[in-house]
């Protein structure tokens, strides 16, 4: 089965820094582009970054440029978001995501994990 | 940056009954040097994360119901869901995929009416 599975959410003082995880299994990791999706509870989808199979692109919303990092390591299946410095604002849902081109819909996306940042 | 909008922001159809979402884009997002419309919808139920339903437009998704389908191009485009179920009662985000930032459009949400 086709699966994306996220974890390292949680509730994090602004400022802090997080480490996101998302493994697939069931397909061909390296062989797709990846990307993070958030969303706000009750609010609509907002494109955070991607990177392609090599790790040779990689790119940001303007939102979390400079702050986030995203990383892959296809030995182990897994795609990464290092989030530094975070706001309230970085408060959402992620969700990692894939596509097989540059320019493609995003077919596969995991279920999600919770990022809460508050005092 | 690529603007979606989408109207209207909700909608109530009897079951059985034809739903229609209609989603603009600030620019087109018509490849012309091959014809394809860089435009997809998707469908997200509550505590669920979407589900892709359409792309190039009018492309349906493997296993997605053909009562679901896709129109439009260049700026203006369309989802049709011909024959409500109940099953459908969701949000629906229409996304352009043309540019880098990849913009959703703010969302739909269909009831039963």
């Amino acid at each position: 089965e086709v699966q994306l599975v996220e974890s390292g959410g949680g509730l994090i003082q602004p400022g802090g820094s997080l480490r996101l995880s998302c493994v697939a299994s069931g397909f061909t990791f390296s062989g797709y582009w990846m990307h993070w999706v958030r969303q706000v509870p009750g609010k609509g989808l907002v494109w955070v970054s991607r990177i392609n199979s090599d790790e040779s692109i990689t790119t940001y919303a303007d939102s979390v440029k400079g702050r986030f990092t995203i990383s892959r390591d296809n030995a182990k299946n897994t795609l990464y978001l290092q989030m530094n410095s975070l706001r309230a604002e970085d408060t959402a849902v992620y969700y990692c995501t894939r596509a097989y081109m540059t320019d493609d819909a995003f077919d596969i996306w995991g279920q999600g994990t919770m990022v809460t940042v508050s005092s | 940056d690529i603007v979606m909008t989408q109207s209207p922001d909700s909608l109530a159809v009897s079951l059985g009954e034809r739903a229609t979402i209609n989603c603009k884009s600030s620019q087109s997002v018509l490849y012309r040097s091959n014809n394809k419309n860089y435009l997809a919808w998707y469908q997200q139920k509550p505590g669920q994360p979407p589900k892709l339903l359409i792309y190039w437009a009018s492309t349906r998704e493997s296993g997605v119901p053909d009562r679901f389908s896709g129109s439009g191009s260049g700026t203006d485009f369309t989802l049709t869901i011909s024959s409500l179920q109940a099953e459908d009662v969701a949000v629906y985000y229409c996304q352009e995929y043309y540019s880098t930032i990849f913009s959703f459009g703010p969302g739909t949400k269909v009831d039963i009416k």
